[in-house]
């Protein structure tokens, strides 16, 4: 089967400018994560949704980051404006509807701030 | 924060050789998983260990929790080259339906020749 599908790949941009990051997840899986991984460290979550409502945005810097999820399915992820401490690589999961279950990732996108 | 803590945070052994890397955590949780990453593959998922489960294998892999000292092991048996990566552990809190994945830092495997 396909797996999770991100686009970019690389992004490199200039402090205050905007950013947006695509996520096509496995087919039939009900709940996306967006996780940001910073060098060196283990990933941190962003956002969950469970189909088209937001599960879980605690972690998220809301005065900049922004996700949407349209028709339960694709995703994206915006930062506006970018900050210097935003380059990391971030990374899409998705899983079954039920808690518990292993969570796919994809390939992530680079993003390099300046 | 992160909640767990991967030990040691860098693993050098021979090939052929067994890798046992552990992983402390601070509060209750659902379950705990490991995971592998590498530059080839990115973050892939090795094993799901539930919280009134002790131990799980799977092919090479054996992982145990221990939930009174909120610690959990994986151990990788006759390590290969391409076992060279980094391993997260990652637990999931218990309710509410959110079960977003809260990592470690990892653990850096390098497997030598």
């Amino acid at each position: 089967e396909a797996g999770v599908a991100q686009s970019p790949r690389y992004k490199i941009i200039e402090k205050r400018q905007s950013v947006a990051f695509w996520c096509n997840p496995i087919s039939g899986h009900a709940t996306l994560y967006w996780y940001q991984q910073i060098l060196g460290q283990g990933p941190k979550l962003l956002i969950q949704f469970q189909n088209n409502g937001v599960v879980d945005d605690s972690q998220l810097p809301k005065d900049r980051f922004s996700a949407e999820r349209l028709k339960g399915v694709d995703s994206t992820l915006k930062i506006q404006p970018a900050k210097l401490e935003d380059s990391a690589v971030y990374l899409c999961a998705s899983s079954l509807i039920y808690p518990g279950f292993e969570q796919y990732f994809g390939p992530g996108t680079r993003l390099t701030v300046t | 924060s992160q909640q767990g803590e991967e030990d040691p945070q860098a693993l050098s052994i021979q090939e052929g050789e067994n890798a046992t890397m552990n992983c402390s955590y601070k509060t209750s949780i659902n379950n705990l998983q490991w995971y592998r990453q590498n530059s080839g593959r990115g973050l892939v998922h090795l094993i799901l260990i539930r919280s009134n489960e002790r131990e799980k294998h799977s092919g090479r892999l054996r992982v145990t929790l221990d939930t009174s000292k909120k610690s959990s092991s994986l151990l990788i048996t006759a390590s290969r080259a391409a076992d060279t990566a980094s391993y997260f552990c990652a637990t999931v809190y218990p309710g509410g339906g959110a079960d977003g994945l809260t990592f470690g830092k990892g653990t850096h495997l390098i497997i030598q020749p």
